[in-house]
């Protein structure tokens, strides 16, 4: 079935140490996401990526890094200068310049606990 | 920059009744897109309905239906007979039209009960 596959779901992180999320889809999107999601705050645009070799800053990269070197994969690292860094990440994707049908897909989120 | 606000944290509702979550947005564009999604206690987002902001009539989605005024820059979800499935965090969703470059604005959340 096409999706997006997130990994690992749950992950512990000494402070100081950094970590990457996975992000995987087969839908054959070309945009894709990364979200912060935290307790009444909503979601919150870390990383973009509209094509392979291209991303953007969304409102609160600061702390984390990107890459995409394949249309199916953009992982997401979190760096140890990310200063709150526990949260619930949520990966998406979409066909770009579709706005009016291009629906977000996601997937099921990382959630990712500093000690 | 465009900010979408959702005043209410929490609501709930008896099931089988009509609930409206609200959702206000501000923005000097003329072409945009809106959307509200639900996420359920699994956490998997899912979009419940999108309107275009160039369509006058509200869209509708079987028992989810939507008050769009532009003018007011407003977005409410109508939510008919509810069902327990229901309950979720719902979120509103604003998106300009820029092509290749599309990204979503969401809101803070409405956490929804429906109560059996």
């Amino acid at each position: 079935d096409g999706g997006i596959t997130q990994s690992p779901k749950y992950l512990f992180r000494k402070e100081g140490q950094n970590v990457t999320l996975s992000c995987e889809q087969n839908l054959n999107h070309d945009a894709m996401y990364w979200y912060r999601q935290d307790p009444g705050q909503g979601l919150r645009l870390i990383y973009y990526s509209q094509i392979v070799n291209d991303f953007q800053k969304g409102d609160i990269a600061e702390g984390y890094s990107v890459s995409r070197e394949k249309k199916e994969s953009f992982p997401l690292t979190v760096t140890s200068a990310q200063k709150n860094p526990t949260a619930f990440y949520l990966c998406a994707s979409k066909t770009p310049g579709q706005a009016n049908t291009g629906e977000l897909f996601f997937g099921e989120g990382s959630r990712l606990t500093v000690l | 920059a465009q900010t979408v606000t959702q005043s209410q944290p929490e609501m709930s509702v008896q099931e089988a009744e009509t609930v409206t979550l609200s959702c206000t947005y501000d923005t000097s564009e003329n072409n945009y897109y809106l959307f509200w999604y639900k996420q359920p206690p699994s956490r998997q987002m899912i979009l419940v309905i999108r309107q275009e902001a160039y369509k006058q009539q509200n869209a509708t989605e079987n028992r989810f239906s939507v008050n769009f005024q532009k003018a007011a820059k407003s977005f409410s979800l109508k939510i008919s007979d509810s069902q327990l499935g229901d309950t979720a965090m719902y979120f509103c969703a604003f998106m300009k039209e820029d092509f290749g470059n599309e990204k979503l604005t969401f809101g803070t959340g409405t956490r929804l009960t429906i109560i059996p």
